[in-house]
């Protein structure tokens, strides 16, 4: 049972554009939700982390929006480079549990 | 200070052979956790350890999988008998602890290929 599922699987955007990938989870008990990036060869990154008593986080050009009732949660890349070309995760933790579950991931390329 | 470091890179072995890979956390990290990523995948958790012990086995796939842990540091992922199936990237985690909210961040390290002939 996949309990974090992500989309789209993969996302081409230009230089200068929105990137947004959405994630879903079913597990109300989760309460962190971070994204993590990935580049081919490393391991990946945290990006940045939100926990469900906000809806909204920013850091530089990434933002997570969270919508509790809805069970999703988002990240948005302003001004994408290609530079932030990569794979990125959605992933979720419930408080009692030590591991992370991750979704499929997203492979963003951003052309220049 | 130096993040997680694994070793090998890169494994290639033949069916049925043993391996073993191994992981060096943050020093001073007290939490430790293996995932396993296949290709195109995402992240599957295999274990994790809380000091030297694991109380949560339930993520290895089978009990050809084994891991253990050694003055809180080192820890040593073992696949007996591999199988083809058992190809993939073996990333390490390391965390401050788990118990705080303040720590949950999870450093990776670069993961170990292993590809089963």
């Amino acid at each position: 049972q996949q309990q974090v599922k992500q989309s789209p699987q993969s996302l081409i955007v230009q230089k200068g554009g929105i990137s947004i990938i959405n994630c879903a989870y079913e597990n109300t008990a989760f309460d962190y939700f971070p994204w993590y990036q990935q580049f081919p060869g490393k391991g990946p990154a945290l990006l940045i982390a939100i926990r469900p008593d906000v809806s909204e986080k920013k850091e530089g050009r990434f933002t997570i929006s969270f919508n509790k009732s809805a069970k999703q949660f988002s990240l948005h890349i302003m001004d994408s480079q290609p530079g932030d070309s990569a794979t990125y995760f959605c992933a979720a933790r419930r408080g009692s549990a030590r591991q992370l579950t991750f979704g499929s991931g997203t492979q963003l390329t951003v052309l220049p | 200070g130096a993040g997680v470091s694994q070793s090998p890179s890169n494994k290639v072995t033949e069916k049925g052979k043993d391996v073993e890979l191994r992981c060096d956390p943050i020093s001073g990290h007290t939490a430790l956790y293996w995932y396993r990523q296949s290709l195109g995948q995402g992240l599957e958790f295999l274990i994790y350890f809380q000091g030297n012990s694991a109380p949560d086995k339930s993520g290895l796939p089978s009990d050809r999988f084994s891991a253990e842990r050694t003055g809180g540091s080192v820890s040593t992922l073992t696949i007996q008998r591999t199988q083809q199936e058992d190809s993939a990237v073996y990333l390490c985690a390391s965390s401050l602890s788990y118990e705080q909210p303040s720590s949950y961040e999870q450093y990776f390290g670069p993961g170990t290929r292993l590809t089963v002939t």
